[in-house]
């Protein structure tokens, strides 16, 4: 497809597992952004990665999470001895960042997230 | 104070009344501006984007953007049910390489 694609669409697991989730951004998109959501609540940034510059990690909550994006496409954001409260839907977006006006998101469906 | 500032409702509108929705900004030098649509349940998804000052109109959206003022604005004509969602104002910097900064978005209601 033609659009950002996230796996799982859906994860449950116990409290202290770690998980992965994938995200595919658009083809030729040189941006990738991470957010998390909480039911009810807004859009809370995680991290950015442009191009080939260093990412912009400030918002991650604590040293569990961690993301990469290997050769500028495919990335994967690992929390590591998963907590109740990082139960949400983790959205991936997608940009393509070129010339003077610069192009909106694409998001994916996301991954909602229950840790029990 | 937010980077992107939003008001978020509920905001409840008849009917064929026009819905206007705002929000304001605090960095000076943003060039980009975009409009998001988000359904309980569903990903955001793009309704307008603007760069220049003045308005944009595409069908019964109207973006509006004043740069010295630092805030932008999005019109709904003729709002139907099918409007009722959350509207997510986004702003990104001066460079391609800043990134976007989403508001916590106003929750619009059309009561019929």
């Amino acid at each position: 497809g033609a659009g950002v694609s996230q796996s799982p669409s859906n994860k449950v697991t116990e409290k202290g597992k770690d998980v992965e989730l994938r995200c595919d951004p658009i083809s030729g998109h040189t941006a990738l952004y991470w957010y998390r959501q909480s039911l009810g609540q807004g859009l809370e940034f995680l991290i950015y990665f442009q191009g080939n510059s260093a990412p912009d990690k400030s918002g991650l909550p604590s040293d569990r999470f961690s993301a990469e994006r290997t050769g500028g496409s495919v990335s994967t954001l690992t929390i590591q001895r998963t907590q109740q409260e990082d139960s949400a839907v983790y959205l991936c977006a997608s940009s393509l960042s070129s010339g003077e006006e610069d192009q909106p998101q694409h998001f994916g469906d996301g991954t909602r997230l229950s840790i029990l | 104070q937010k980077e992107v500032e939003q008001n978020s409702g509920p905001l409840s509108v008849p009917e064929g009344a026009i819905a206007s929705l705002n929000c304001t900004y605090s960095d000076r030098v943003s060039q980009s501006f975009f409009w998001y649509r988000q359904y309980s349940g569903k990903s955001p998804e793009l309704i307008m984007s603007i760069y220049s000052n003045g308005d944009k109109e595409d069908g019964r959206f109207t973006a509006q953007l004043n740069k010295a003022s630092q805030y932008v604005s999005l019109l709904i004509r003729d709002s139907q049910p099918s409007d009722s969602a959350t509207y997510l104002c986004a702003v990104q910097g001066y460079s391609s390489a800043s990134k976007i900064i989403f508001g916590s978005g106003t929750r619009l209601s059309i009561r019929p």
